[in-house]
């Protein structure tokens, strides 16, 4: 398996634009995980689905980020209008299991910097 | 919901030397504790976990304890090497109303000089 794949790994985009990412889980996965990282913050989880569904968005900053997983093999964050506060790494992660017991993969990342 | 603090954030050892990092956690309840390591510019990846059955875990040079009763969980790198450097994050499961998840700690950032 190719593991988590995310694109774009680089986006740059100016102030009030709409930015969309995504996300193939590993194949098999039944949950996906959508975190941010950043220096002030660090690690922040920000949504997470199980078997297409979302359990908990409690870490979406505001309406502004909005994510969806029409199936079991691709999920987007968008964000919608994007301020330079929105500049980090946002990371996608997938496991076989439920967090509590099994290993959680991330994707190589998506580095966002707004302008 | 659950709170982990990692420290320290910072960790200058030298090569052969060993590292240790501790972190605690606030909610009795969380039952897993995996262990990431971050390569500068990389994702973070697994490098170890511990459940709350089990006091210790070891693979070759890693290591991580857990006492349940003072709610804290630590890592160990013996004779550290100029691979080691990375950032490493601690996280504890949280098994709130609205789902399980994983809370990380703010991570620790260890550099390993020959």
């Amino acid at each position: 398996d190719a593991g988590v794949i995310q694109s774009p790994r680089h986006e740059v985009t100016e102030m009030g634009q709409e930015v969309t990412l995504r996300c193939k889980p590993i194949s098999g996965h039944d949950y996906l995980f959508w975190y941010r990282q950043t220096m002030m913050r660090g690690l922040e989880l920000l949504i997470y689905f199980n078997n297409n569904v979302p359990i908990d968005d409690s870490g979406m900053p505001e309406d502004r980020f909005s994510a969806k997983m029409p199936n079991a093999s691709f999920s987007t964050l968008k964000i919608q209008p994007s301020e330079p506060r929105d500049s980090a790494v946002y990371f996608c992660a997938s496991s076989e299991g439920q967090p509590s017991t099994d290993t959680q993969y991330f994707g190589p990342g998506t580095r966002l910097t707004v302008l | 919901g659950e709170n982990v603090e990692q420290h320290p954030s910072t960790l200058s050892v030298q090569e052969g030397d060993s590292a240790v990092i501790k972190c605690t956690y606030s909610d009795s309840a969380s039952n897993y504790f995996p262990w990431y390591k971050q390569e500068l510019g990389k994702r973070p990846q697994l490098i170890i976990d511990i459940r709350s059955n089990v006091g210790e875990k070891k693979d070759q040079r890693i290591a991580v304890t857990l006492n349940k009763t003072a709610k804290h969980f630590s890592l160990h790198i013996t004779e550290t090497q100029p691979e080691d450097s990375a950032v490493y994050f601690c996280a504890a499961s949280d098994l709130g109303a609205a789902g399980n998840k994983l809370t990380f700690g703010g991570g620790t950032r260890v550099l390993v000089k020959p």
